[in-house]
């Protein structure tokens, strides 16, 4: 199956910096979703993104489908930005569901 | 309805019973899925469906896992003598396309946790 790697695993920042997290993945795509669970666990959707460029606010993402990469950027971090953000990415070609990297624990200090 | 909803959200049970888990998609998402996720770790892919069938069952751990959904709408997780390897939280997730997964939306999740 596909692999998606995400950097760094844990990554801790203090209020007000910014950050960049990092998802690779093996195979060609044509789905990519970055989710941020909170720490109640609940997965919140923060981009639909199978290529090219968004942004929401403080966060925006990047995808170059034909490199196998996408990066979420957080400015102005917040600690509420605080959990843990997850890639997952749809294989081309009919595989019909998401795989998840193993995520990026961010921890924001006031 | 205006959002995934599960239920229990938590359930506690002794090791060899059963257990049931209840997820009521978004209203008109054709595609629903079941992930499992374990204390600190990722999302584990369970089960597919597209409307009443299930295309890809790839991910359901053994013969104890078993998932129904009726009417295009709700579906059933059910667990036949738990074990307690089983515990985890159990995230459904629907989509509106067919075809490809198309953008997902999660439930809250049905904490398990087997005695």
């Amino acid at each position: 199956g596909i692999q998606v790697e995400q950097s760094p695993p844990d990554l801790i920042l203090q209020e007000g910096a910014n950050s960049t997290l990092r998802c690779n993945f093996s195979d060609s795509v044509n789905n990519l979703q970055w989710f941020h669970q909170n720490p109640w666990g609940q997965l919140i959707n923060l981009f639909y993104i199978p290529s090219g460029t968004k942004q929401n606010g403080r966060l925006s993402a990047t995808t170059v489908a034909t490199e196998r990469y996408s990066l979420l950027y957080i400015s102005s971090s917040q600690t509420t930005d605080s959990g843990v953000y997850f890639c997952a990415v749809e294989r081309s070609f009919g595989n019909e569901k998401l795989t998840f990297g193993t995520g990026t624990r961010l921890t924001i200090i006031p | 309805g205006a959002g995934v909803s599960q239920s229990p959200s938590n359930k506690v049970t002794e090791k060899g019973k059963d257990v049931e888990l209840r997820c009521d998609p978004i209203s008109g998402h054709t595609a629903l899925y079941w992930y499992r996720q374990s204390l600190g770790q990722g999302l584990e892919f369970l089960i597919y469906f597209q409307g009443n069938s299930a295309p890809d069952k790839s991910g359901l751990p053994s013969d104890r896992f078993s998932a129904e959904r009726t009417g295009g709408s709700v579906s059933t997780l059910t667990i036949q003598r738990t074990q307690q390897e089983d515990s985890a939280v159990y995230l459904c997730a629907s989509s509106l396309a067919g075809g490809h997964a198309g953008e997902l939306f999660f439930g809250e999740g049905s904490r398990l946790t087997v005695l």
